[in-house]
């Protein structure tokens, strides 16, 4: 079946551009999470989205971060006015909803961007 | 707020042998959960092993185990007979209880794998 996939692959775009990444969550999975990998680091947690209920956005590092969730599906984080700090790996990962307490995440590839 | 710490930037094995990658952690939950990813060159983050904070048992899968000391908050991670598909980063992580929760990782131990 189709897992999490992520689009572009690849993105280079000059500082003070803005730039949409985005995330196809596996189909039905109501729980979506954006993570950003920066060189050298682990992943850092950005916001997550669950079901109908109000996105988590503690971990949005500037208010130039955003993201958006149409349908409960597709999910676009769009970065305004990039800045060479944010040149990282972009994680997407989705997750179901269950009355269990586990529900593993399966992450996408990732979108590498880099700022000029 | 919890924090993950790997001490181990990186860590090289040959193959067949064994290999230990350490993690510590830091957290004033009870109950959470823990896991190991492994992330290839293609960047996919693979889940690789879990363990439920409420289980003593130390979890395996095949040639993967962990060493679970709740007590010390350490997680390290066993590799036995080492393989070169098994060259990545490593990734420690931890997650709170809850049905949907944010994962907290450690800065990743990168394993190379000799002949």
């Amino acid at each position: 079946g189709a897992g999490v996939s992520q689009s572009p692959s690849n993105k280079v775009t000059e500082k003070g551009k803005d730039v949409e990444l985005r995330c196809d969550p596996i189909s039905g999975h109501t729980a979506l999470y954006w993570y950003r990998q920066s060189l050298g680091q682990g992943l850092e947690f950005l916001i997550y989205f669950q079901g109908n209920s109000a996105p988590d956005k503690s971990g949005l590092p500037s208010d130039r971060f955003s993201a958006e969730r149409t349908g409960g599906s597709v999910s676009t984080l769009t970065i305004q006015r990039t800045q060479q700090e944010d040149s990282a790996v972009y994680l997407c990962a989705s997750s179901l909803l269950l009355g269990l307490s586990y529900n593993e995440q399966f992450f996408g590839p990732g979108t590498r961007l880099t700022v000029l | 707020a919890q924090t993950v710490t790997q001490s181990q930037p990186e860590m090289s094995v040959q193959e067949a042998e064994t290999v230990t990658l350490s993690c510590t952690y830091d957290t004033s939950e009870s109950d959470y959960y823990l896991f190991w990813y492994k992330q290839p060159p293609s960047r996919q983050m693979i889940l690789v092993i879990r363990q439920e904070a409420y289980k003593q048992q130390n979890a395996t899968e095949n040639r993967f185990s962990v060493n679970f000391q709740k007590a010390a908050k350490s997680f390290s991670l066993k590799i036995s007979d080492s393989q070169l598909g098994d060259a990545a980063m490593y990734f420690c992580a931890y997650r709170s209880t809850g049905t949907a929760s944010k994962l907290t990782f450690g800065t990743g131990t990168r394993l190379q794998v000799t002949l």
